[in-house]
Order: structure tokens, then sequence, then C-alpha cells
């Protein structure tokens, strides 16, 4: 298998843009899930999916930002508009099954993503 | 606040050393995990720690789940360059996933 494919390894985008990220999950899996990286905040949990469905959104830090996942191997995660604050690099995750926090999963390369 | 604190934050030796790494909560967990994140690349999955007061052994990496599953500690025995990276604990209190704050080791030839 291919892993985790994440798109564009890198964006470099200007303030107000929109940005789509994108993730193809390993084949199989039922959960997906994105993440975001900073030194400041470390790796954080931003929503996963469940069979394509939203299971938790808690962690999406705001309105600017959605995710959607139309079929078991395709997901993106959007932010419009973009906002300097949300450079970052962002991972894509997936596992077979979540629960009690004893499941691997399995992450993508991620995406850097630059807001100038 | 973070949920999970680790120590130290960096952390630098000589090849052949030893060397131990700590995760910290308040909370109580029904397991733990610990990864490896090399640069440029997503975490990789070491280990699930689920009974407290297990150890575990990955050739040369011991973990160790503390008995009131509130602590975890990775202790790497004779540290070689191949190493280096970030560890991270993770573990989820419910239905969330949480990250530690993470260790940066850096073996030294």
């Amino acid at each position: 298998d291919a892993g985790v494919i994440q798109s564009p390894r890198h964006e470099v985008t200007e303030m107000g843009q929109e940005v789509t990220l994108r993730c193809k999950p390993i084949s199989g899996h039922d959960y997906l899930f994105w993440y975001r990286q900073t030194m400041m905040r470390g790796l954080e949990l931003l929503i996963y999916f469940n069979n394509n469905v939203p299971i938790d959104d808690s962690g999406m830090p705001e309105d600017r930002f959605s995710a959607k996942m139309p079929n078991a191997s395709f997901s993106t995660l959007k932010i419009q508009p973009s906002e300097p604050r949300d450079s970052a690099v962002y991972f894509c995750a997936s596992s077979l099954s979540f629960s009690g926090g004893t499941d691997t999963q399995y992450f993508g390369p991620g995406t850097r993503l630059t807001v100038l | 606040t973070q949920l999970l604190e680790q120590s130290p934050q960096f952390l630098s030796i000589q090849e052949g050393e030893n060397l131990t790494v700590y995760c910290n909560s308040s909370s109580v967990f029904s397991s733990l995990q610990w990864y490896r994140q090399e640069p440029g690349e997503g975490p990789v999955l070491l280990v699930t720690v689920v009974t407290g007061g297990e150890v575990k052994k990955l050739k040369r990496l011991t973990f160790q789940f503390g008995d009131a599953r509130k602590d975890s500690s990775l202790h790497i025995t004779a540290a070689q360059t191949g190493d280096t990276g970030l560890y991270l604990c993770a573990g989820a209190p419910g239905n969330q996933f949480y990250f530690g704050t993470g260790t940066s080791l850096t073996v030294i030839p």
C-alpha cells in the first residue's frame, strides 16, 4: 500500500486566499483524522471522520476551517480566508478503528502551509 | 495547559549514552501510545501500553506505564544517531485524541 497520501506537500499563499489540502487514506481504513502541528501548540487533532461522517470537530479552530469526506478515499481540509496564524504543518492520518486510543494511526507526510 | 506534558523538551546526548523521557498528566488514561517523528515526516507509532505498571521492550527502547495510569516513560539504552527525532506520547480520554508536548532528541555521533 502507498500509505496515506497528502497534497500538496508545500503551499505558500497570501492572507485572505482560500487554501485546500487533500488527503487519500489507506484503503480499508474507516477512520480519517486531520491534525495541525505548530511549535507553539504541538500536534492538535482538528477533526476526525468515521465511514466518511464527521464524528468530532471540536478541535477545528474557527469557522474559517471546514473539512469534508465525500467518499472513503478522499478528504479535504479548507481554510477560507487564510490568515498568517494558520501557518503550520497539517497532517492527515487514517486507522482501521478508533477505540480508547489503542489503535495505530498511520500518518501522511504532511502539508507545510505558509500564509504570508 | 497541555493534557500531556513531556520532559525534557529538548535533549542532546552522545551516541552510546542512555536517556529517559517522561510523559505526565493529571488525568487517568486507559492506554498511552508513543510515537516518533522524524524531520519532514509524520509520526510513526512505536508502542501502545494498556495496563498500569506495564513494561514493554522494543530492542533498545523500554516503555513503562505508571501504576496509576497517569504517566509513562521511555528509556533508550545506548542511543544511536538513528534514534534522533521527536518523541510524542499520546492518549484518548474519551472521544478526543491528544498528543503530548514532545521531546526533541538529538544523538550526536
